[in-house]
């Protein structure tokens, strides 16, 4: 079966301070992942996908992502986060863009 | 484009009652997914269509919930009855699906279901 664990529920980082979001799978094949963003009242907009290639992949709004199949994970990255970056943000892992399975989020707090 | 649209954005009903949510995927798009939002559970895919015949329900909960596409631009999940447990966020999102190459899901904003 597969699934996602994101071990952080909430992060609180400075604006301008660099960001790291975890996300570690358990999946029984090559992997698909993806990074969305949810902000209050909205549905889940996806950041970024790995399928295959280069594990470093880039996304919108100045995010990218890692792949390191050796430790199964994912993790999210930005160099310098903005206060717009406070949301809700979910790993997800599948056999394609299909039945997704998601982790249960990480919000992250922007402080001044 | 419009995007996803739900409806209704907020539902508060009491237990026992009929509720239904309904989907307007975006235009073009042959694949649906109904999803449920908690704080226990996280984001769950409950049923998902493509070109209007369910492919997988395993997620559905119980016989209580239902799901339909009568055609490619209308969808409703059906909770009946309601239970308290059911109180949610309920996300609809679709995808086009393409020579069996599936592309990304664009998702609504939700309806937030309160079951009293």
């Amino acid at each position: 079966a597969q699934s996602v664990t994101q071990p952080d529920i909430h992060i609180t980082v400075s604006e301008g301070a660099s960001l790291e979001l975890r996300c570690n799978y358990s999946y029984g094949a090559t992997p698909y992942l993806f990074w969305y963003v949810q902000s209050p009242g909205q549905g889940l907009q996806l950041l970024l996908k790995y399928f295959s290639g280069d594990t470093l992949v880039q996304g919108i709004k100045g995010f990218e992502a890692e792949f390191k199949r050796s430790q199964s994970s994912f993790n999210l990255r930005k160099p310098s986060v903005h206060w717009s970056d406070a949301a809700e943000y979910f790993c997800a892992v599948g056999p394609g863009y299909s039945t997704l399975t998601f982790g249960k989020g990480t919000m992250l707090l922007v402080s001044p | 484009d419009a995007g996803v649209i739900q409806s209704p954005r907020h539902e508060v009903t009491e237990m026992g009652q009929e509720v239904t949510l309904r989907c307007k995927p975006i235009s073009g798009h042959n694949s649906l997914f109904w999803y449920r939002q908690t704080m226990m559970r996280g984001l769950e895919l409950l049923i998902y269509f493509n070109n209007n015949v369910p492919i997988d329900d395993s997620g559905m909960p119980e016989d209580r919930f239902s799901a339909k596409m009568p055609n490619a631009s209308f969808s409703t999940l059906k909770i009946q009855p309601s239970e308290p447990r059911d109180s949610a966020v309920y996300f609809c999102a679709s995808s086009a699906r393409t020579s069996g190459v599936e592309y990304e899901q664009y998702f609504g904003p939700g309806t937030r279901l309160t079951v009293t």
